[in-house]
This record gives structure tokens, sequence and C-alpha cells, in this order.
């Protein structure tokens, strides 16, 4: 399996719900990522996991909330969102952690995500 | 100012044509990738580059790291309209510990 999955594909919700996005691999990765992506723009990192623990967190607000509960997981867990956080969400994971020579990321397909 | 300089930011050319992608920075990186992404879809790894000077070949994709591991390229020969999409070059610093993207070329290959 050389592959990251990402569900669900689409999703549309309201500024007052409460949803989650998750991503999986298994080919044994220890590091994982979730990358914000706006049309025509490169992805940006939101968030680092290393060995299941948050390594990095780019000022994202709070209303974004990581989660990782093994190895082959990943949630981020979506509250109050705001129209402006409409964008695709992409899940990303390497061998190792960032700059150890194990970090070529591999990307999943990304959930398309539009808040009403 | 941005760490990966990619350029042109928009190509649009004929099916057949050949083309080159630049990718420079003052930074030394430890390894750099080439992405090729489809609107809706996540980028997808065309390869890692990681010594100073190296040549790797994919079918018509031709992609060089420059001798001092600070910028790149990708060439396309013959291109197809197969070969339409963003591609995106990212790296990691020697020193750094996340992955740094450039700002994308949207290639258009018209039939």
């Amino acid at each position: 399996d050389t592959e990251v999955t990402q569900t669900p594909k689409h999703l549309v919700m309201g500024m007052t719900n409460k949803k989650s996005l998750k991503c999986e691999q298994h080919m044994g990765h220890r590091a994982m990522y979730w990358y914000k992506q706006k049309a025509k723009k490169p992805p940006e990192l939101m968030f680092v996991y290393s060995y299941e623990k948050l390594s990095i967190n780019e000022s994202v607000p709070s209303r974004f909330s990581p989660e990782c509960p093994n190895s082959s997981l990943l949630n981020l867990h979506l509250h109050a969102l705001q129209p402006e956080d409409s964008a695709l969400y992409l899940c990303a994971s390497s061998q190792g952690p960032p700059g150890t020579g194990e970090d070529e990321q591999f990307f999943g397909p990304g959930t398309r995500l539009t808040v009403l | 100012t941005q760490l990966l300089e990619q350029s042109p930011q928009f190509l649009s050319i004929q099916e057949g044509e050949n083309l080159t992608v630049y990718c420079n920075s003052s930074s030394v990186f430890s390894s750099l990738q080439w992405y090729r992404q489809e609107p809706g879809e996540g980028p997808v790894l065309l390869v890692t580059v990681v010594t100073g000077g190296e040549v790797k070949k994919l079918k018509r994709l031709t992609f060089q790291f420059g001798d001092a591991r600070k910028d790149s390229s990708l060439h396309i020969t013959a291109a197809q309209p197969g070969d339409t999409g963003l591609y995106l070059c990212a790296g990691t610093e020697t020193s750094g510990s996340r992955l740094t993207f450039g700002e994308g070329t949207q290639l258009t290959v018209n039939p």
C-alpha cells in the first residue's frame, strides 16, 4: 500500500457546524502533515506530527484542531469555520520527520471544503 | 520574498513543443521535489533530487539539481495534452524543518 487516503472527498458545512477530516496511510511513515491550498496557489503548511506528537503548528486558528490517534491516522477537527476557510485540505506523510533525509512527502487526494 | 522562486508562472504551448521550468533560491536544499497537480486533486510526486549536479529522467521529463543545490529545472520534451497541470517544486533547506513550495507553474498543452 503506497497511498495516502482522505475522507470525505467533498464537504459542505455551515459556520456553526462541527466536522472532521480524516487521513490514513499504511506505509509505516512516522510523520504526517496537514496543508491548506487555495485555488492556483501552492499548499500552505498547517500542522506536522512526528512520531504521533505535534511538532509544528503554523499559527493556525484554534477553530482547526488536529489529532493523531495512532501512527496511521490523522484527523482535523473543524468548528466554527469562516467562509474564507473554504479550500482544498491536503494530508501528506513521509518516512521520517522534516530535515531527516527521509522526508519525501506523499500527498492524499484532498478534501474540498466549502463553508457557507 | 519567496524562498523558492519558480518560473514561469504560466505557460501555454502547442503539443510537440519543448519547455523548461525553473526553480531558484539563494538557500541550499538537502533535497528538492517536483510535483504535478491536477485541479481538485493532491500533488503527485514526480521525482526527488538530493545530490548536487544530479540529473534524473522520467520518460519525456528531465530533472536537474544545481551543483550548489540551490536551484533545479524540469525539462519536458515533446509536450502532450496529458502533461497539462500545475507543476510545483518544493524543498527542505539543509537547516530546515519544513517543506517549502515554489509558487507553481500552470502548464497548458494545447492539441
